[in-house]
């Protein structure tokens, strides 16, 4: 079964300082692709950095740099530097081979002033 | 340029009625995808149109929900006979053809209330 989990269901940082929220993932798919969401109190989802199964880099945007473990089955977001605008609900989600998005449960993020 | 959109913003029905629920995507987005959101819960997905090809709809939780797409563009989710455990934030997503699609753009979503 495919399925994405995310173990912490909130998250506390200190400004300026950086954060990881975890994130893991179940499929028999060699091809897949892992997504992190970020969604504010306003409701809407940004994207905010991409992974695809078969890259060999890890992914960075700016302050956002995903950590992917292929064998450990793991896509960690890291957030570098946090700002009081990181708070928010972080989705992780893997993209199947029929196109749709699975989603774990989110981790709530707060950054403390 | 415009991104995703949906109406309404808010809906509030009465238990046993029909909903309708619009989402014009991107233009040039060749697919379009229909979430679910409950309270403090993740997105579960409900069902999926890719251009022509016949919609996934695996993730539909029972017949009264329902999805067309016209002309490859517009989508309306269709809820009957609403329930209470329909009230959520049904988010519609789109992405563009090739392998530029990874990305999904979502539009601001429906909160849907059934009283």
């Amino acid at each position: 079964a495919q399925k994405i989990t995310q173990t912490q269901p909130g998250m506390f940082v200190q400004e300026k300082e950086a954060v990881t929220l975890d994130c893991t993932y179940d499929t028999s798919d060699q091809s897949y692709g892992l997504f992190w969401y970020k969604q504010p109190s306003s409701g809407e989802m940004i994207f905010l950095i991409y992974q695809g199964s078969y890259d060999e880099q890890n992914a960075t945007e700016g302050r956002y740099s995903l950590n992917f473990q292929k064998a450990r089955k793991s896509a960690n977001l890291v957030i570098s530097a946090s700002q009081l605008g990181d708070s928010a609900m972080y989705f992780c989600a893997m993209r199947t081979r029929g196109g749709k998005l699975i989603f774990g449960q989110g981790t709530e993020l707060s950054v403390k002033p | 340029g415009a991104g995703v959109s949906q109406s309404p913003s808010n809906k509030v029905t009465e238990k046993g009625k029909d909903v309708e629920l619009r989402c014009d995507p991107i233009s040039g987005h060749t697919a379009l995808y229909w979430y679910r959101q409950s309270l403090g819960q993740g997105l579960e997905f409900l069902i999926y149109f890719q251009g022509n090809s016949a919609p996934d709809k695996s993730g539909l939780p029972s017949d009264r929900f329902s999805a067309e797409r016209t002309g490859g563009s517009v989508s309306t989710l269709t809820i009957q006979r609403t329930q209470q455990e329909d009230s959520a934030v049904y988010l519609c997503a789109s992405s563009p053809p090739g392998l530029a699609g990874q990305e999904q753009y979502f539009g601001p979503g429906t909160r849907l209330t059934v009283t």
